[in-house]
């Protein structure tokens, strides 16, 4: 059974440090790995979505790589901001039959930047 | 576009209860998604929908209930409420969902947040 699990739990830096988030899921076999922001009360936005065969994908002064093999994945977030402040989740998409989209979920890391 | 829509944004049941969760998206997609949040947690499928007409089970669907008659809406229903059905629901469309579609992004309502007493 795939499993998803982010360290750390939460995490709180001074504005201007970059930042590295851990994603790690137990089988490799993902269609593709994706990561999100959840602000308090709202829904999920897309940063980065990496395909399997990817090993990184880049907006901004987001970074998110994939090691398939490994299981694991990383968002890098250069010179965090204040607005940076948010709950960030990994999800895969598993590559099995029977599966039709669905997206397993970490639980997610906490990310506080203070002015 | 609006996107994905849910409503209502909040809602407090009774034990045994019964409500409709509703949800519409605007961007054509064949894909829909019915997630839970539980504090601290990740988010859980409950049903998926890959047309109209065509649901199926996600990992925790007791409980609930799906339909699927447009290609626009896919309300879930709640039969019984019980006080571990309190959590914020999401739903969420995407324009494809397996094999080599199964690439492309999800997109995320703001959630209804449903507490049973």
């Amino acid at each position: 059974k795939q499993e998803v699990t982010q360290i750390p739990a939460a995490l709180s830096v001074p504005e201007g440090e970059n930042l590295v988030l851990n994603c790690s899921f137990t089988d490799s076999a993902i269609y593709n790995l994706q990561w999100f922001r959840q602000d308090p009360g709202k829904g999920l936005t897309s940063l980065l979505l990496i395909q399997s065969s990817q090993r990184e994908q880049t907006s901004g002064r987001l970074n998110a790589s994939l090691d398939k093999s490994s299981g694991r994945s990383t968002l890098y977030i250069a010179a965090s901001q204040p607005g940076d402040s948010a709950t960030y989740l990994c999800a895969v998409r598993p590559n099995y039959g029977g599966s039709q989209g669905n997206l397993i979920f970490g639980k997610g890391t906490k990310l506080s930047v203070k002015p | 576009n609006a996107g994905v829509t849910q409503t209502p944004k909040f809602r407090i049941l009774k034990i045994g209860q019964s409500m409709t969760l509703q949800c519409t998206q605007d961007m054509n997609h064949n894909y829909m998604y019915w997630y839970r949040q539980d504090p601290g947690m990740g988010l859980k499928l409950i049903y998926y929908s890959v047309g109209a007409g065509i649901t199926d089970k996600g990992e925790v669907p007791n409980g609930y209930n799906v339909s699927r008659s447009t290609t626009e809406d896919f309300p879930l229903r709640l039969e019984l409420a019980a006080p571990s059905q309190t959590s914020v629901y999401f739903c969420a469309s995407s324009y494809g969902g397996a094999g080599l579609a199964a690439t492309d992004t999800q997109y995320f309502g703001p959630g209804t947040r449903l507490t049973v007493l």
